[in-house]
C-alpha cells in the first residue's frame, strides 16, 4: 500500500534554512513525488515534481530558494533563506497507476 | 495562463445530491487527465478520485471513501470536469479542488468551493 509519511511540524528562523521530509512506504522507494505549498486560507500551489535521482522540475514562479533532493525512500524539500511568507502548510503526493496519495503534510513555523 | 476555477458548492442535507464543476481554461483540456482533492475543516488533503483524458480511455478511478457514491466525468469541449456527489454523508463537509495532472501529479490547482453537509 502506498503511503507517505510527513511530520507533522517544523520551525525554523527567518533567513535560516529547513529540509521537510516525505517518506514512502516499504516497497515504494523508486517512485517520483510531488511537493506543494499551502499557505493559510489559500489552495495548494504546486512546487515541484521530484523523482528518485534528485532531479527536479519547478512549478511557475517557484522561487531558487526551493529544492529538492531524495536518498532512498526519502525525499526532501529544502527551502533557504527562509521568508515569513514560506510559512505554510508542505503536503508532498505520490501516484500509481490508479491512485493518488497525499501525505499527512507538515506545517512550517518561521520564528 | 491556466488557470482552474471550481464551483457549484453549497450546503446540502445528508443523503441528498450535488454537482461541482471545475472549468479550465489556458490550456487544451482534454489532453490532460484531471483530479479532485477535497480538505475537511482543520485537516489535511484527500485525494478524492481522478479522470484519464480520452486517449487513456476517459475512464475514472475513486478513494475507497467515495467510491459507488461520487462520479467523475468530464465535457472536454467545454473544458470541464464534473465530481457528481450522491448519498452525501456529514464526512464529505470540506472544501473541493480540482487538479491538473501531468503525469500523475497536480502541477495546477484551483483555489476550491466549499461543501457543508448538514441537517
Amino acid at each position: 500500500q502506498l503511503v507517505l509519511t510527513q511530520s507533522p511540524s517544523a520551525s525554523a528562523s527567518l533567513g535560516a534554512s529547513v529540509n521537510l521530509t516525505c517518506t514512502l512506504s516499504s516497497g515504494h522507494s523508486s517512485y517520483a513525488i510531488a511537493w506543494h505549498q499551502q499557505q493559510p486560507d489559500k489552495g495548494p500551489r504546486f512546487l515541484m515534481k521530484l523523482k528518485t535521482d534528485g532531479s527536479h522540475n519547478k512549478g511557475d514562479g517557484v522561487p531558487d530558494r526551493f529544492s529538492g533532493s531524495s536518498s532512498g525512500a526519502e525525499r526532501y524539500l529544502t527551502i533557504s533563506s527562509l521568508q515569513s511568507e514560506d510559512e505554510a502548510d508542505y503536503y508532498c503526493q505520490a501516484w500509481g497507476t490508479d491512485i493518488r496519495v497525499f501525505g499527512g503534510g507538515t506545517r512550517l513555523t518561521v520564528l | 495562463e491556466v488557470q482552474l476555477v471550481e464551483s457549484g458548492g453549497d450546503l446540502v442535507k445528508p443523503g441528498r445530491s450535488l454537482r461541482l464543476s471545475c472549468t479550465g481554461s489556458g490550456f487544451t483540456f482534454g489532453v490532460y487527465a484531471m483530479t479532485w482533492i477535497r480538505q475537511a475543516p482543520g485537516k489535511g488533503l484527500e485525494w478524492v478520485g481522478f479522470i484519464r483524458h480520452k486517449a487513456y480511455g476517459g475512464t475514472a478511478e475513486y478513494a475507497a471513501s467515495v467510491k459507488g457514491r461520487f462520479t467523475i466525468s468530464r465535457d472536454d469541449a467545454k473544458s470541464v470536469a464534473y465530481l457528481q456527489m450522491n448519498s452525501v454523508k456529514i464526512e464529505d463537509t470540506a472544501v473541493y479542488f480540482c487538479c491538473r495532472e501531468d503525469g500523475g501529479d497536480c502541477d495546477y490547482w484551483g483555489q476550491g468551493t466549499l461543501v457543508t453537509v448538514s441537517s
